[in-house]
C-alpha cells in the first residue's frame, strides 16, 4: 500500500531564506505527483504537476523536483515571502488507480 | 469563473439525522471526488466518479453514500451521521482526458460537527 509522508511536519523561518520541502513515498508506480497549497479555512490550490517522465517543474519562485527511483519529490521555495505562510501537501496518482494519495502536509510559518 | 463550488460551508446536526452536503463544478469534468481532512490524518479519499453514473469507493467510504446523475453535481450523502463523522470535507473535480490524469480542482470545502 502506498504511503507518502512530509518531513517536517512544520517549519519556521525568517523572511528572505530560501527552504525546501519534502515528501517521500514508498511506490514508485506513480502516474504523476502534484503540490498544493491550503491556507488556513480554505481549499487547496495546485501549485506544481509533475508527470513520472518529469524530473522538475517551476512556476516563478517555486521549483518542484521529482526522483522515482527513490521515491523523493521536493518544492523549493525562493526567497521566501510572508505570503508563503500556508500548509503545502503534495499527492500522487497512482499509475494501476484514479485514487489521489495525499501527504500529511508541512505547515509552514514565514516570520517577518 | 471556473469553480468547484459545496454547500453547505458549516453544518451542525445531531447523530442519526440523515443529512446531503452538495457539490457542482462548471468545468465540465469528468472525474470527481470526495475527500474529508482530519488533524494527524491528512486528506483521506471517501469516494470519487470517473463520469455520470459511474462511482468507486475511496479509502474511508463507510458511513457515505454518493450519486452521480449529473456530470456537474456529486453530492455526498450521510444516511445516518455519527461523530467520527465529524471533519472537514472537500469536494474536487479533475478532467480525465484520454485517460490521462490531471491537476484536480477543489471546493472552499464544508465543516461539519455531528454531535
Amino acid at each position: 500500500k502506498q504511503e507518502v509522508t512530509q518531513i517536517p511536519a512544520a517549519l519556521s523561518v525568517p523572511e528572505g531564506e530560501n527552504l525546501v520541502l519534502n515528501c517521500s513515498f514508498t511506490d514508485s508506480a506513480i502516474y504523476n505527483l502534484q503540490w498544493f497549497r491550503q491556507d488556513p479555512g480554505k481549499g487547496l490550490t495546485s501549485l506544481l504537476l509533475i508527470q513520472s517522465s518529469q524530473r522538475e517543474q517551476t512556476s516563478g519562485r517555486l521549483n518542484a523536483s521529482l526522483d522515482k527511483s527513490s521515491g523523493r519529490s521536493t518544492l523549493y521555495i525562493a526567497a521566501s515571502q510572508p505570503g508563503d505562510s500556508a500548509t503545502y501537501l503534495c499527492a500522487l496518482w497512482m499509475d494501476s488507480s484514479y485514487k489521489l494519495i495525499f501527504g500529511s502536509g508541512t505547515r509552514l510559518l514565514v516570520r517577518p | 469563473e471556473a469553480q468547484v463550488t459545496q454547500n453547505p460551508r458549516y453544518l451542525i446536526t445531531v447523530t442519526g439525522k440523515k443529512l446531503t452536503v452538495t457539490c457542482s463544478q462548471n468545468m465540465n469534468h469528468e472525474y470527481m471526488s470526495w475527500y474529508r481532512q482530519d488533524p494527524g490524518l491528512g486528506l483521506r479519499q471517501i469516494y470519487y466518479s470517473m463520469n455520470v453514473e459511474v462511482t468507486d469507493k475511496g479509502d474511508v467510504p463507510e458511513g457515505y453514500k454518493v450519486s452521480r446523475k449529473e456530470k456537474r453535481n456529486f453530492p455526498l450523502i450521510l444516511e445516518s451521521p455519527s461523530p467520527n463523522q465529524t471533519s472537514l470535507y472537500f469536494c474536487a473535480s479533475s478532467p480525465i482526458l484520454a485517460g490521462e490524469k490531471e491537476t484536480q480542482y477543489f471546493g472552499p470545502g464544508t465543516r461539519l460537527l455531528v454531535l
